[in-house]
């Protein structure tokens, strides 16, 4: 079955640093799409960013980047220039043809000031 | 785009009582869903609609819960009776389709306390 690690229960990280969260995802497909969510206090769930597993070039979004290895199945969101409003859980999601979002147990980041 | 709507954003009730939460997808998108979301288990798909139809409600716990797509523009899940652990946040989202390619958006959920 299709299972997605976050190995990172918290990560902190001053304020206008880079830090990067961690997932790595166990699957036999070759075709996915792989999400960042991001859920503030507020709860609301924040897609952040997206891959394509058939793209080689990682995706971008403003100050969010992923590194994205298929070959190891990893898939890590790095965020730069960290703010204060980036403090929130991120989850990483995978999809599938086959399979709906299968979520990762989530990564609480907090930004020090 | 007023996004996925939700409604009510928090509900208290005590066990045994009905309990109804709507949803409101993005017009134009034809796929819903309907998750719920705890401490313990993380985020769960309980059930998904495309074109108003449930598609896979696998993920339904019991027979308490059912839900219901009326029209494309408006779906409900209804816990009768209710429990103290279907205390949860519960999201409902949308998508242009169930293809993996299309980004699933997320309403703002409702927090469901149950005494």
């Amino acid at each position: 079955a299709q299972t997605v690690t976050q190995s990172q229960p918290e990560m902190s990280v001053q304020e206008a640093e880079t830090v990067t969260l961690s997932c790595t995802y166990d699957t036999s497909e070759s075709d996915y799409y792989l999400f960042w969510y991001k859920q503030p206090p507020s709860r609301q769930m924040i897609l952040v960013i997206r891959q394509e597993a058939y793209k080689q070039q990682n995706a971008t979004e403003n100050r969010f980047s992923v590194n994205f290895q298929k070959a190891a199945k990893s898939f890590s969101l790095k965020i730069s220039d960290s703010q204060l409003g980036d403090a929130a859980m991120y989850f990483c999601a995978y999809r599938s043809a086959i399979y709906q979002l299968i979520w990762g147990a989530g990564t609480k980041l907090i930004i020090k000031p | 785009d007023a996004g996925v709507i939700q409604s009510p954003r928090h509900e208290v009730t005590e066990m045994g009582q009905e309990v109804t939460l709507r949803c409101k997808p993005i017009s134009g998108h034809n796929s819903l869903f309907w998750y719920r979301q705890t401490m313990m288990r993380g985020l769960e798909l309980l059930i998904y609609f495309n074109n108003n139809v449930p598609i896979d409600d696998s993920g339904m716990p019991e027979d308490r819960f059912s839900a219901k797509m009326p029209n494309a523009s408006f779906s409900t899940l209804k816990i009768q009776p209710s429990e103290p652990r279907d205390s949860a946040v519960y999201f409902c989202a949308s998508s242009l389709g169930t293809v993996a390619r299309e980004t699933q958006y997320f309403g703002p959920g409702t927090r469901l306390l149950v005494l």
